[in-house]
């Protein structure tokens, strides 16, 4: 049972334009909603993260829309780079228990 | 700044061998989390230390053991590996005091052949 549900799978966007990946939770004790940024061969990294006190954090291009009744949050990338293709991971926990992360988005950027 | 340490980056192991992956989690983080990855997958999590006891554990096999030390670092022991533990094993640390920032590793990459 997948506890965070993520969509889509894939994305293909042109550089320059806005990339949205979504994602649902289940666990409404979650308080944490992190995303991640993963690079083949490479530890998933950090992008940016959302309590669930506020609904929207930006970060450069990157902002996390978030909507609590819903239990729903987004990223979305602004301005897309081809250096921006990558595999992303949203996450959620609570507290520092454990990350439960969400299935991956494939996001590839074409000049 | 310090990052979370990985080591050995990658590994080959034949089926039936024994695997130690050891992390550095970053220095104040009391936290230690070990994931697996397997090829496109959404990584797992497997099992955490706080403060060096056992805080949580997911599906890790039997055939796998951790500790956390008295340098707060941590060791997987892989044992009977199979042609299935091939993955990415990737380790983050955390503590409450910064806000819940968890840092992943590189990772340690295990082919069993």
């Amino acid at each position: 049972q997948q506890q965070v549900k993520q969509s889509p799978q894939s994305l293909i966007v042109q550089k320059g334009g806005i990339s949205i990946i979504n994602c649902a939770y289940e666990n409404t004790a979650f308080d944490y909603f992190p995303w991640y940024q993963q690079f083949p061969g490479k530890g998933p990294a950090l992008l940016i993260a959302i309590r669930p006190d506020v609904s929207e954090k930006k970060e450069g291009r990157f902002t996390i829309s978030f909507n609590k009744s819903a239990k729903q949050f987004s990223l979305h990338i602004m301005d897309s780079q081809p250096g921006d293709s990558a595999t992303y991971f949203c996450a959620a926990s609570r507290s520092t228990d454990k990350l439960i992360f969400g299935t991956g988005t494939r996001l590839q950027v074409f000049p | 700044a310090a990052g979370v340490i990985q080591s050995p980056r990658h590994l080959i192991k034949e089926k039936r061998e024994t695997a130690t992956l050891k992390c550095y989690p970053i220095p104040r983080h009391d936290t230690v989390y070990w994931y697996q990855q397997g090829p496109g997958q959404d990584p797992q999590f497997l099992i955490s230390f706080y403060e060096k006891m056992q805080s949580d554990k997911g599906s890790i096999p039997d055939r796998f053991s951790a500790q956390q030390f008295s340098d707060y670092h941590s060791e997987l022991n892989m044992s009977s590996l199979e042609l299935g533990d091939s993955a990415l094993y990737f380790c983050a640390s955390s503590t409450l005091s910064i806000n819940y920032g968890y840092t992943f590793g590189s990772g340690t990459r295990l082919t069993v052949v």
